[in-house]
Formats: C-alpha cells, structure tokens, sequence
C-alpha cells in the first residue's frame, strides 16, 4: 500500500493567493482528518471526515479555510486567502473505524510571504 | 475533555543507554492511547497503542509503554537507544466512544554517540 498520499509537498505562495492541499487516504480507510502542526501550537485537528461527511470543523481556524472530500479516495483543503500566520506543515491523516489508530502522510509544508 | 502532557520538552541520552518519555493524561472516561513517533520532515507514525488488556505494551523498534490507570500514565521506555532513535515522540489520547485523538507537545529525543 502507497499509505497516505500528499501533494505538493512545498508550497511557497503569496499573501492573499489561494492555497489548495490535496490528499489521497490510504484505499478502504474510512475516516479522514487534516492537521495543522507549529512550533507554537503544536499538532491541531482542523476537519474530521467520515465517510466522505465533514463530523467536526470547530478546528478549522476561520471562513478562509475550507474542507471538502469529493469520494472516498480523495480531499482537499483549501485557504482562500492566505495568510502569513497560516504557514505550518499540514498533515492529512486516514483511518478505519474498527482500527484505532491514524496514517498520516508526509504533510504538505507552506509558506505563506 | 481529554488533555495529555509530555513532561519532558527534550531528552538527551548517550547511545546504548536507557530512556523513559513521559505521560500524563487525564479523561473523564475510558480512553485508548498511543504513541507515535516523528522523524524529520516525516509524518506520524504509529509506534504503539495500548487499547485493553495487558497494560505493557509493546511496539515497534523496541519500544514499549506501560498504561497506569492510577497514575494516568503511559510512559515509553527503551532499554537501549540507538542514534536512528533521534525524533520527535508524541503521546496521544482518545476516548473509547470517540474520534478525535488528543496529541501531546511532543518530546524530542536526542540520541548522542
């Protein structure tokens, strides 16, 4: 199994651009989160899927993030605009519900200048 | 709600010498809980959990962690570390009925020839 799938990787983008981060969980996994992970604020759970249905977005920091996940096999997490203060690694995680615990992939690091 | 503290920010240790990472949690209710470690630029992975039973658990890399229910601990200890232990290890809570996992601050391990 390719385990959790990222892209990009890099990000490096201008204030106010829109940012799009995608992720491909691992095939069969149920649930799906994205994090957030800073040196100030540590790993943060931002959105949390279930069966392609948003359960818990108290996460999402403000109405310039949004989350979405078309199907099964894919998400995407998008900040419209972006800000300086939302640089961080970003981190898609999938499991199964009878399986407790989280694959995470090799987060997407941004920078926003 | 649950909460988890990694008492140790970083620990430093020599090669082939023992090393005990900190625990705490507290929850209202039965919880499961994990440990996963982060190598650079690298997401989460699982190295154990501990979810009933037996409370020594062990786990990959030698690793293992002793649940204390009265003491609401799940320290990691490995009794020989080696330089490729050189991460960072996050202690993680989740309650028995729920999803969202809670993840400590992180400890740093250093691993020194």
């Amino acid at each position: 199994d390719a385990g959790v799938i990222q892209s990009p990787r890099h990000e490096v983008t201008e204030m106010g651009q829109e940012v799009t981060l995608r992720c491909k969980p691992i095939s069969g996994h149920n649930s799906l989160f994205w994090y957030r992970q800073t040196m100030m604020r540590g790993l943060e759970l931002l959105i949390y899927f279930n069966n392609n249905v948003p359960i818990d977005d108290s996460g999402m920091p403000e109405d310039r993030f949004s989350a979405k996940m078309p199907n099964a096999s894919f998400s995407t997490l998008k900040i419209q605009p972006s800000e300086p203060r939302d640089s961080a690694v970003y981190f898609c995680a999938s499991s199964l519900d009878r399986v407790y615990e989280q694959y995470f992939g090799p987060g997407t690091r941004l920078t926003v200048t | 709600a649950q909460s988890v503290t990694q008492l140790d920010s970083q620990v430093p240790v020599f090669e082939e010498a023992p090393v005990e990472l900190r625990c705490n949690y507290s929850s209202s209710v039965s919880v499961y809980l994990f440990w996963y470690v982060q190598y650079p630029n690298q997401g989460l992975q699982l190295l154990l959990k501990y979810l009933s039973g037996s409370t020594l658990v062990k786990g990959i890399n030698g690793f293992e962690a002793e649940f204390n229910k009265s003491q609401t601990s799940f320290h990691l200890r490995k009794p020989s570390v080696h330089i490729s232990d050189t991460a960072e290890y996050f202690c993680a809570v989740r309650d028995t009925g729920g999803f969202k996992t809670i993840f400590g601050a992180g400890t740093r391990l250093f691993v020194k020839a």
